[in-house]
C-alpha cells in the first residue's frame, strides 16, 4: 500500500551543527505535510506543516522542503541542540478532504546531538 | 497554552481485562482522534470522531476496542479484553475542525498488558 517512509533510521549530529531529516512519500494526492517531533515518553509535538501548493517553508530554526516531482519532503534543523534530540515522524494528509482525511505517519528518524 | 489531557499516563493489566482511557481534547477542537502507537514505530489511528460521530474507525478493532464521545467533547477508548499484543501507547489528538487545521497530541497513556 502505499505509504511514507524515511531514508535514515538514525542520525547523530554535533551541537551546533545542521541537521537534515528525510522523508519519501509515495501518494501523489497528498496534499498536506506535518513534521512532527516526539521525545522520549511524550505524545508527538507539531514543529512544522507544509502544503503541496509550497516548496519551502520557514519557522524558527527549522526549515521544510518539499519536492513534489521526486515526492521528498525534508525537515532541515539549524544549529541542532541538545533538546533537539527526539524521534522526527513526517507525516502525510492521504485523505479525501473535508473532516475525512486521514494523517499517516512515517517510521521516524531518531536524531541525537552530541555535546 | 491549551493541551489535551490524557489519563492514566500509564496503565499495566493483566490479558483479559478490561482497560480505558480518557481524553479531553482542547477547548472548541471538534475533531478528535485516537492513534496507537507501537514501540519503534509511527502512530496508526484508530478513530476519528467529528463532535459526537465517528468520522473513521476502519482500524478500529471492533471485537475488543470501543470508543464514544457522547457530547461532542471529551472522550473514552476502552479495550475489552485486553491482550498481550495490546501492550502500545495510546495516542489522543485533536483539531479545531478542517483538513488543514494541526491535530495537536495528549501525552499518551503507556499501556502494558501482562
Amino acid at each position: 500500500g502505499e505509504s511514507v517512509g524515511l531514508h535514515l533510521p538514525t542520525l547523530s549530529v554535533q551541537e551546533g551543527d545542521n541537521s537534515i531529516i528525510n522523508c519519501a512519500y509515495s501518494n501523489s494526492a497528498s496534499d498536506y505535510f506535518i513534521w512532527y517531533k516526539q521525545e522520549s515518553g511524550k505524545g508527538p509535538q507539531f514543529i512544522i506543516d507544509i502544503r503541496s501548493n509550497m516548496d519551502k517553508r520557514q519557522g524558527q530554526r527549522v526549515t521544510v522542503l518539499l519536492n513534489k516531482t521526486v515526492k521528498h519532503l525534508s525537515l532541515q534543523i539549524a544549529a541542532t541542540q541538545p533538546g533537539d534530540s527526539a524521534v522526527y515522524f513526517c507525516a502525510e494528509n492521504m485523505g479525501s478532504g473535508g473532516s475525512n482525511y486521514k494523517l499517516t505517519f512515517g517510521k521516524g528518524t531518531l536524531l541525537t546531538v552530541n555535546p | 497554552e491549551a493541551e489535551v489531557a490524557q489519563s492514566p499516563r500509564y496503565k499495566i493489566t493483566e490479558k483479559s481485562q478490561a482497560v480505558a482511557f480518557w481524553c479531553d481534547p482542547i477547548s472548541g477542537h471538534a475533531t478528535l482522534y485516537w492513534y496507537r502507537q507501537i514501540l519503534g514505530q509511527g502512530p496508526e489511528l484508530l478513530v476519528q470522531f467529528q463532535d459526537e460521530s465517528v468520522v473513521d474507525d476502519s482500524q478500529l478493532p471492533k471485537d475488543r476496542f470501543s470508543a464514544e464521545r457522547l457530547k461532542g467533547v471529551d472522550s473514552t477508548l476502552k479495550i475489552q479484553p485486553a491482550e498481550l499484543g495490546d501492550s502500545a501507547m495510546y495516542l489522543c489528538a485533536s483539531s479545531p475542525d478542517s483538513e488543514w487545521d494541526t491535530q495537536y497530541f495528549g501525552p499518551g497513556t503507556r499501556l502494558t498488558v501482562l
